[in-house]
């Protein structure tokens, strides 16, 4: 059984608009969530974070939403460029040792220009 | 060149040969990870390790056997590969405990025929 869901395997967004990428979790245990951007042939790269004490953080274009009573988290990218086209993957982990974070399947964003 | 590599970038490998993943960073961080990716199933952690001579096992370490005698390398081996391996494997470094996020090198696709 998946601990970290991402159910929509590929969202297409037009450029300028918002982008919704959605992450669910089962662990109610779980109260540190990170998301990462991976391009092709290259390693998935940092893009945010969050922790239970919160229930939002914004960095520039990029705000993650986090509802622990729905185990629920959404990262929203505005406005959407083309170079934002990527795999996203949602990562979530009980405490804030790095081993037990615990990866969602990514959702393949592709922005249109 | 300061970061994460990880060598080769692609390997082809038969059934039963042992094959080693090198990994190596700048940093000094001390926290490595082993990942693989798989089609649906995220990125899967193999091995880890909080620090020269300390390594753990993951979430799917059977087949692997790793070794850290220095801080900068974290080289991951497969002692007989089986088809079931055939994967993309990231290595990962990391700072420390907290949201710091991995830094993650551009991976290795393993072939196993």
């Amino acid at each position: 059984d998946q601990q970290v869901k991402q159910n929509s395997p590929s969202l297409s967004v037009q450029e300028g608009r918002i982008s919704i990428l959605n992450c669910d979790y089962t662990n109610s245990m779980f109260d540190y969530f990170l998301w990462y951007k991976k391009y092709p042939a290259e390693g998935p790269t940092f893009l945010i974070s969050i922790s239970s004490i919160k229930d939002k953080n914004e960095d520039g274009r990029f705000t993650v939403f986090l509802n622990k009573s729905a185990k629920h988290l959404s990262l929203h990218i505005v406005p959407s460029q083309p170079g934002d086209s990527a795999v996203y993957f949602c990562a979530a982990s009980p405490d804030n040792y790095g081993q037990n974070f615990v990866f969602g399947p990514g959702t393949r964003l592709s922005v249109l220009p | 060149d300061a970061g994460i590599t990880q060598s080769p970038r692609y390997k082809i490998t038969e059934t039963g040969r042992q094959v080693t993943l090198m990994c190596h960073q700048t940093w000094s961080h001390s926290y490595m990870f082993w990942y693989r990716q798989d089609l649906g199933h995220g990125l899967r952690l193999i091995y880890y390790s909080a620090a020269a001579d300390i390594t753990d096992k993951g979430e799917v370490p059977d087949g692997y056997v790793v070794s850290r005698s220095k801080t900068e390398n974290f080289p991951l081996t497969l002692e007989s590969a089986t088809r079931s391996q055939t994967s993309v494997y990231f290595c990962a470094s990391s700072e420390g405990v907290g949201n710091y996020g991995y830094t993650f090198g551009s991976g290795t696709r393993l072939t196993v025929v």
